[in-house]
Formats: structure tokens, C-alpha cells, sequence
């Protein structure tokens, strides 16, 4: 059973626009939602995280908007730049600020073309 | 701030030997650190959790007697991977927490390793 629940799995997004992941969850219990990047062959990398006590977070060009009552949340990535290319997972976990280990939707493969 | 780094990079070896591969937490204490095993353009799966001074908690599915892991110290984590086959080839990362003036901060990654079992 698939706890975290990610889409799409690809997306090409031309340079200046808003790229946007979506994900779903299904674990009430859950109470840390932060997303990740990685590069290939490299290890991911917090980007920004939010606890469900709030409806969005904004941090630079990245915003997570958090819908607890549809059990949703996403990543919008405004002015997208050809170096935001990369694998972006969204992610969850029980017990607050993560301290127990994270489960991983299966993430989206972006591409910014030029 | 938050960084954490794991070696070897890389590790290649025979099928049958045992391979050990370390995370620490450079900047910061770790009491709980996380191995997480990633298949090629999948996602990231949880493996266990590492307790300094105490047994790692693993996952359901995963062996413990093949994954071996140590939490010896409050910056260093290892996982060995015990009589290596090569359906263990995989990429292995491994993270922890940064609880610095006791807020959490949240999960850092270390850069991972990638294991090939010939």
C-alpha cells in the first residue's frame, strides 16, 4: 500500500513558468511533509517543509501549498530555471519534524528546457 | 550547516564478501541517523533506523542479519552488508537529524553510496 501518493511522474516546464508536483496522502497520522531534490548519482536535499497547522509555506522561488481537510499537498516552483532539473519527492512522516523515518513518494522526473 | 557525508562513494565487489559503508554527521550530533536504499529511477525505501547506543529498528522485509548496523557514536552510523549478492546492488543513503538548540531541522541526506556486487 502506496502511503504517499505522487504526480505526475515527469514534467517538462519551459524556462520563467511554474512548474508544479502534486501529492497525496493517506495517513492521518502523518505530521511533517518536506520535499527533497536530487541530482543523479547524488543524495537528496531538504528544499522545504510544513506541518499541517498550515495552509502554505513560501520560502524564495519554492512554495508548499497544504490541504489537510483533502489530504493533499504541493510544490510550486515559480520563475523555473534549467537548474532546478532534477527528481523532486515529496515525502511524510509520523512524528513531528521527522523524527522517525520518512516515507518517500516515487517522485517527478523535471525538466526546465531553455 | 547540516552536513552529512557517507563513504565509500563507490564500492564494487565480488559476490560473498561483506562490504561496510559509514555516515556521519559532520557539523552536528546525531542520535538517530536512517539508511534508505534507492533502486535505480525509483523512489527512496526505508531500511532501518539507527539508535546510538542501542539495536537499529528495521523495517518490515529487511534483513537484519544481513544489514548489519552500528551506531556507535553519536556522529558515526555504519551498515554493513553481510555476504553481498548482487540482487543488493543498489544505490544506499543514508540521512539524520538535526535537533541543534533542540529544534528539529529537519532530515539531511548524505550523497550516498553505490554498491555493485559482481
Amino acid at each position: 500500500q502506496q502511503q504517499v501518493k505522487q504526480s505526475p511522474q515527469s514534467l517538462i516546464v519551459q524556462k520563467g513558468g511554474i512548474s508544479i508536483i502534486n501529492c497525496a496522502y493517506e495517513n492521518t497520522a502523518f505530521d511533517y511533509f518536506p520535499w527533497y531534490q536530487q541530482f543523479p548519482g547524488k543524495g537528496p536535499a531538504l528544499l522545504i517543509a510544513i506541518r499541517p497547522d498550515v495552509s502554505e509555506k513560501k520560502e524564495g522561488r519554492f512554495t508548499i501549498s497544504f490541504n489537510k481537510s483533502a489530504k493533499q499537498f504541493s510544490l510550486h516552483i515559480m520563475d523555473s530555471q534549467p537548474g532546478d532539473s532534477a527528481t523532486y519527492f515529496c515525502a511524510a512522516s509520523v512524528t513531528e519534524g521527522g523524527a522517525d523515518g520518512l516515507t518517500f513518494g516515487k517522485g517527478t522526473h523535471l525538466i526546465i528546457q531553455p | 550547516g547540516a552536513v552529512v557525508s557517507q563513504h565509500p562513494s563507490r564500492v564494487i565487489c565480488k559476490s560473498g564478501t561483506s562490504v561496510k559503508i559509514e555516515c556521519r554527521s559532520l557539523d552536528f550530533q546525531a542520535t538517530t541517523m536512517f539508511w534508505y536504499r534507492q533502486f535505480p529511477k525509483q523512489s527512496l525505501m526505508l531500511m532501518a533506523t539507527s539508535n546510538e547506543g542501542s539495536k537499529a529498528t528495521y523495517e518490515q522485509g529487511v534483513e537484519k542479519d544481513k544489514f548489519l548496523i552500528n551506531h556507535a557514536s553519536l556522529t558515526l552510523s555504519t551498515l554493513t552488508v553481510t555476504s553481498a549478492h548482487p540482487e543488493d546492488s543498489s544505490f544506499y543513503i543514508c540521512s539524520a537529524r538535526d535537533w541543534s538548540s533542540g529544534l528539529s531541522r529537519g532530515q539531511y541526506f548524505g550523497p550516498g553510496t553505490r554498491l555493485t556486487v559482481l
